[in-house]
């Protein structure tokens, strides 16, 4: 059973940074792309970032660049997003997803981690 | 930025009814395109990838169709239990955006 769970989240300030992680298991981590989606309360979902298989290419929304940083440790089969330079509007609840395949939808995604950023 | 707009923004239908939801990409991305479904206080849980392919375990009143940039999601047939919020995405290169979502409600 693929499993996902997230980590990290809390209340911080304006300025303020977090370290995300999702530790996965039930398939092969090392296989798949992995991302992060966001969805502040009571709105739509928001793509954040995605990172290959092997780590070695990783994408970005617009309004997260240069202030968020995707990696992954696939000896660990773990997921992270380092989030510096918190806006009050990075509020959400961030959700880890495994993609299908490279470039993919995502089909299967956690519970999710909330961030706070408030003064 | 690349833009995907749903429409409408919210629906009410009858149980039965047939109904569809569009979504339009700013620019061709072939069929890479994926509809989630959000039902209130639940996770996303995808239904349609690459424009048409129905996931495992979706129910077949579900359909999609289109490609380039006019996409649509389709219900034949309305239940209770399908009552949620629906989004499009794009991933056919970065950004993979999500359209602004659809929320379908039962008359």
């Amino acid at each position: 059973e693929v499993q996902l769970l997230e980590s990290g989240g809390g209340l911080v300030q304006p300025g303020g940074s977090l370290r995300l992680s999702c530790a996965a298991s039930g398939f092969i981590f090392s296989s798949y792309t992995m991302g992060w989606v966001r969805q502040a309360p009571g709105k739509g979902l928001e793509w954040v970032s995605d990172i290959s298989s092997s780590g070695t290419r990783t994408y970005y929304a617009d309004s997260v660049k240069g202030r968020f940083t995707i990696s992954r440790d696939n000896s660990k089969n773990t997921l992270y997003l380092q989030v510096n330079s918190l806006r009050v509007e990075d509020t959400a609840m961030y959700h880890c997803a495994k993609a299908m395949s490279s470039g993919s939808s995502y089909d299967y995604w956690g519970q999710g981690t909330l961030v706070t950023v408030s003064s | 930025d690349m833009q995907m707009t749903q429409s409408p923004s919210s629906l009410s239908a009858s149980v039965g009814d047939r109904i569809t939801i569009t979504c339009r990409a700013g620019r061709g991305i072939g069929n890479y395109l994926a509809w989630y479904q959000q039902k209130p206080g639940m996770l996303p849980k995808l239904l349609i990838h690459l424009a048409s392919t129905l996931q495992s375990g979706v129910p077949s009143r579900f359909s999609g169709s289109g490609s380039g940039t006019d996409f649509t999601l389709t219900i034949s047939s309305l239940q209770p239990e399908d009552v949620a919020t629906y989004y499009c995405q794009n991933y056919d290169n970065a950004p993979l955006t999500f359209g602004g979502g659809t929320k379908v409600e039962i008359k």
